[in-house]
C-alpha cells in the first residue's frame, strides 16, 4: 500500500506569515491528492483536491501544488482561524490513505 | 443541500455488538460511494472501507477487513457500519463520507457526516 508522510508533524507560525506543509507519497500518485483541515473538535473539511484545485468557498490564501510523489499545502497569510490539523490524502485507488497530520498553531 | 446525518453516540461493553448509521439526503444516494473513516482519540484519520449503495459492492481497508461490516439500504438512503464483538480499542469517532467523484472507488470526500462517537468500556 502507498504510504503518505507529512512534515512537519507540528508547527507554530505568526499571524500574517506564510506556512508550508509537505506531503510525500511512497509511490507516484499523479495528482490524486487532497488536503483537509480539521479544527479542534470539528469535522474535517475539504480544502483542496486534484493537488491544486481549491474547493468552493475555501479562502484563496490556501493553495496546493505538486504531482507524482511530492506535494505542498501553502497558507499565504496565516489567520487565527487557521489553527487546525491538516491532513493530506491520496485517492488514486483503494486503499485510500491519509498522512498522519500536521498540527498548526499560532 | 447534500447532508449525511449519522446516528448518535454509543456507549457499549466489550463483546457487545453495534450498528451505526449514516443517512444521506439531497442527492442520488445510490450513485455515490459512501465511506467510513475512523479517528481514535487524539489521532489521525483512517479509511475503513466503502460501499456503493446502488449494488452494495463493498471494499475494505486491509486493516479493517474482517473486523467490521459495511452495508447499505438504498431504499432508505442509509449506510451502516457494524461490529459483532466490540473491543476497547474500537473506541473512536466514526465519520461517514461521500465520494465526490460519482461512481469512483478512488475519490476525495466532499461531504462528511457529523461523526458518531463510540465508547467501549467495561
Amino acid at each position: 500500500d502507498i504510504q503518505m508522510t507529512q512534515s512537519p508533524s507540528s508547527l507554530s507560525a505568526s499571524v500574517g506569515g506564510r506556512v508550508i506543509i509537505t506531503c510525500r507519497a511512497s509511490q507516484g500518485i499523479s495528482n490524486y491528492l487532497a488536503w483537509y483541515q480539521q479544527k479542534p473538535g470539528k469535522v474535517p473539511k475539504l480544502l483542496i483536491y486534484a493537488a491544486s484545485t481549491l474547493q468552493s468557498g475555501v479562502p484563496s490564501r490556501f493553495s496546493g501544488s505538486g504531482s507524482g510523489t511530492d506535494f505542498t499545502l501553502t497558507i499565504s497569510s496565516l489567520q487565527p482561524e487557521d489553527v487546525a490539523t491538516y491532513f493530506c490524502q491520496k485517492y488514486n485507488s483503494a486503499p485510500i490513505t491519509f498522512g498522519q497530520g500536521t498540527r498548526l498553531e499560532i | 443541500e447534500v447532508q449525511l446525518v449519522q446516528s448518535g453516540a454509543e456507549v457499549k461493553k466489550p463483546g457487545e455488538s453495534l450498528k451505526i448509521s449514516c443517512k444521506g439526503s439531497g442527492y442520488s444516494f445510490s450513485t455515490y460511494w459512501i465511506g467510513w473513516v475512523r479517528q481514535m482519540p487524539g489521532k489521525g484519520l483512517e479509511w475503513m472501507g466503502i460501499i456503493y449503495p446502488g449494488d452494495s459492492d463493498t471494499r475494505y481497508s486491509p486493516s479493517f477487513q474482517g473486523q467490521v461490516t459495511i452495508s447499505a439500504d438504498k431504499s432508505i438512503n442509509t449506510a451502516y457500519l457494524q461490529w459483532s464483538s466490540l473491543k476497547a480499542s474500537d473506541t473512536a469517532m466514526y465519520y461517514c463520507v461521500r465520494h465526490a467523484i460519482m461512481g469512483a472507488t478512488g475519490s476525495y470526500f466532499d461531504y462528511w457526516g457529523q461523526g458518531t462517537l463510540v465508547t467501549v468500556s467495561s
